[in-house]
């Protein structure tokens, strides 16, 4: 059973372009959470989406991000007209349902650098 | 509301000898208790987690955690250090009886001299 994938690993863009991160989660998953992680820091919860729907989107910012988690195919998040303040590594986890304490398995990460 | 606090941002061990990363949680409900290892460049891998049964969980590679609530405390301890252990550790709270968002402590570095 493979685990959470995301692509790509490496990612970098200029000021202004626009990035797309992808993440399949584990088989038999439909509950996906995406987290920023800002150098020497924790890891800061952003989205949280099941199939179609956006459960949770309180950590997003306002504008410029956005998520989906289309019925077929891999959850992305979207960041348009990145900035500097974008560079992080992002990280996708997933569950197979939420409540309790349900683990989360997370994915091996993104490292987006912006130029 | 709930959150977590590292004690400690850096934490330098011989090889061999014991591990203590504190870690304090404060949550208005019972809450689930996780620690999760990061390698450089890596993701995060599971360690433990405590979810309301056995106050002593033990985990992968050897290390175990206690919850005590009186302290509100989830220390994660390994009784002998290994090279392979430098990373970095966070430890995680959420709520038992909500759903979705983490929340992750700032981290603390592992360093493992020989």
């Amino acid at each position: 059973n493979a685990g959470v994938m995301q692509n790509p690993r490496h990612l970098v863009r200029r000021r202004g372009q626009e990035a797309r991160l992808r993440c399949s989660p584990m088989k038999g998953h439909s509950h996906v959470y995406w987290y920023r992680q800002l150098p020497e820091e924790g890891l800061k919860f952003m989205v949280y989406l099941q199939k179609e729907n956006i459960i949770d989107e309180s950590g997003m910012p306002k504008e410029r991000f956005s998520a989906e988690f289309p019925k077929e195919g891999p959850s992305i998040l979207r960041i348009q007209q990145v900035v500097r303040g974008d560079s992080a590594a992002y990280f996708c986890a997933s569950s197979p349902q939420d409540r309790g304490g349900e683990t989360q398995y997370f994915g091996p990460g993104t490292r987006l650098l912006v130029l | 509301a709930q959150s977590v606090t590292q004690l400690d941002s850096h934490v330098s061990v011989s090889e061999g000898t014991p591990v203590l990363l504190r870690c304090n949680y404060s949550s208005s409900y019972s809450p689930s208790l996780f620690w999760y290892v990061q390698h450089p460049n890596k993701g995060l891998q599971l360690l433990l987690k405590y979810t309301s049964a056995a106050t002593l969980v033990k985990g992968i590679n050897g290390f175990e955690a206690e919850f005590k609530k009186s302290e509100t405390s989830f220390h994660l301890t390994k009784p002998s250090a290994h090279m392979s252990d430098a990373a970095e550790y966070f430890c995680v709270v959420k709520p038992t009886d909500s759903w979705g968002k983490l929340q992750f402590g700032a981290g603390t570095q592992v360093v493992v001299t020989p």
